[in-house]
């Protein structure tokens, strides 16, 4: 049971190029979400999703795309990187989207655009 | 949507006193309310939570406090230990709805 599994780590990209950060979970959870971090502003959420095939947007979803095809998988991507896009990017995921239950962070991605 | 605001944004603290972090949210049907903590390079990890129905929660040094009619929320952590240094932040939900984080707080524990 490897929990919230995310990839890459690190990635440092050129403005305007693309790219996809995976997320993956083995808990069978329904919920999954990604946020970002940046100094002074907390977690905001980009995108979220109750089940595969369901997608919604969260606080700050301009720029970034999602898809849940699989109930384990749930990637971000970013269509065309700029640089207010330099964040630290967490995947998160809950056995469903309800006031009993917490949810539970992947490691982390670092992302720089340049 | 919810908006969390959480104070203060620092704190430093002398090893061995209390620390305490406040939160307040702005929607009335938010009645879940956990808190993590975030060590340098690391991600957030769930330290303790409360729902609506409960005034108060303890675990060992840890304990958070709800004020419904007020619509706030703090986190107090006693007897602090170097090993306390780091990130924390509250978050809200109502219902069926998303998390929305406070802004964080670094706490500093100074030996």
């Amino acid at each position: 049971n490897a929990g919230v599994t995310q990839t890459p780590k690190f990635q440092v990209l050129k403005t305007g190029q693309s790219m996809t950060l995976q997320c993956a979970q083995d808990m069978n959870h329904e919920y999954m979400s990604w946020y970002r971090q940046d100094p002074g502003m907390g977690l905001r959420l980009i995108h979220y999703s109750v089940g595969a095939g369901i997608t919604d947007q969260g606080e700050v979803p301009n720029g970034y795309n999602v898809s849940r095809s699989t109930t384990e998988d749930f990637p971000l991507r970013l269509l065309s990187a700029a640089p207010s896009q330099t964040s630290v990017y967490f995947c998160a995921s809950s056995p469903r989207l309800n006031s009993g239950n917490t949810i539970y962070f992947g490691e982390g991605s670092w992302l720089t655009v340049v | 949507g919810e908006n969390v605001e959480q104070h203060p944004s620092t704190l430093s603290v002398q090893e061995g006193d209390s620390a305490v972090i406040k939160c307040t949210y702005s929607d009335s049907a938010s009645n879940y309310f956990p808190w993590y903590k975030q060590e340098l390079g690391k991600r957030p990890q769930l330290i303790i939570d409360i729902r609506s129905n409960v005034g108060e929660k303890k675990d060992q040094r840890i304990a958070v406090t709800l004020n419904k009619t007020a619509k706030h929320f703090s986190l107090h952590i006693t007897e602090t230990q170097p090993e306390d240094s780091a990130v924390y932040f509250c978050a809200a939900r109502a219902g069926a709805n998303n998390l929305f984080f406070g802004t964080g707080t670094r706490l500093t524990v100074i030996p």
